[in-house]
């Protein structure tokens, strides 16, 4: 367990539905990002947010937001569902105070059919 | 924007064979990142270092700031380093904002 903890790990649904993906950071970590894995794009950076503000914006689509809560938890929401959004998302947080590096998620594999 | 290369792209060895996986990237970074996915997916952070060299077990990582290049050796390799090994760099200059911008990997594979 890499103390960073993504719900649920599968998740298939149709094209044009919402979905919201969970993730629970590390403990004491106050930063958590959002990736995008998929077969042609690779590893993408999708957003990071910092003790509940929005850090840093990615290849983020405008159907896709981000949040995060004051339990530091956070959910990635993803609407009007395309079957190019199928892919792995990973989330992972950081302590830059601890300095090192980040842990991540188990992720979450998204098929949309 | 940092743009990272990794070489190669694909790699089969022997048991016991020395690996070297090479990452470079375009702009001057506060720190580098090797990660390791085994299939199925999870993402496993190795090494973040920012200088010189770090070890831990069989893995040793090294970095030239002036060159822009890490390497990640792997010695006496074994089956169960068969994964893929990713090199990422910070795409965003300071100001807090910590994402990675990630090379395409090498997929590894060591055979018995």
């Amino acid at each position: 367990d890499s103390g960073v903890t993504q719900t649920p790990k599968h998740l298939i649904t149709a094209t044009g539905q919402r979905v919201t993906l969970r993730c629970s950071p590390r403990s004491g970590d106050l930063s958590v990002y959002w990736y995008q894995q998929s077969l042609d794009q690779g590893l993408q950076f999708l957003i990071q947010y910092y003790n509940g503000e929005e850090r840093a914006k990615g290849n983020i689509l405008e159907r896709f937001s981000a949040q995060q809560f004051p339990d530091l938890h956070s959910e990635l929401n993803l609407s009007s569902l395309e079957l190019g959004d199928s892919a792995l998302y990973f989330c992972a947080s950081s302590d830059r105070d601890r300095g090192d590096g980040y842990t991540f998620g188990s992720g979450t594999r998204l098929t949309v059919v | 924007k940092n743009e990272v290369e990794q070489s190669p792209q694909n790699l089969t060895a022997q048991e016991g064979e020395f690996i070297t996986i090479n990452c470079s990237y375009s702009v001057g970074i506060s720190a580098l990142h090797w990660l390791q996915q085994h299939p199925g997916g999870g993402i496993v952070s190795l090494f973040m270092l920012s200088s010189g060299k770090k070890k831990h077990g069989r893995l040793i990582a090294t970095i030239n700031i002036q060159e822009k290049h890490s390497s990640l050796h792997i010695t006496a390799s074994h089956p169960r380093d068969s994964a893929v090994y990713i090199c990422a760099a910070p795409l965003f200059q300071g100001g807090g904002a910590d994402g990675l911008t990630f090379g395409k990997g090498t997929h590894l594979i060591i055979q018995p």
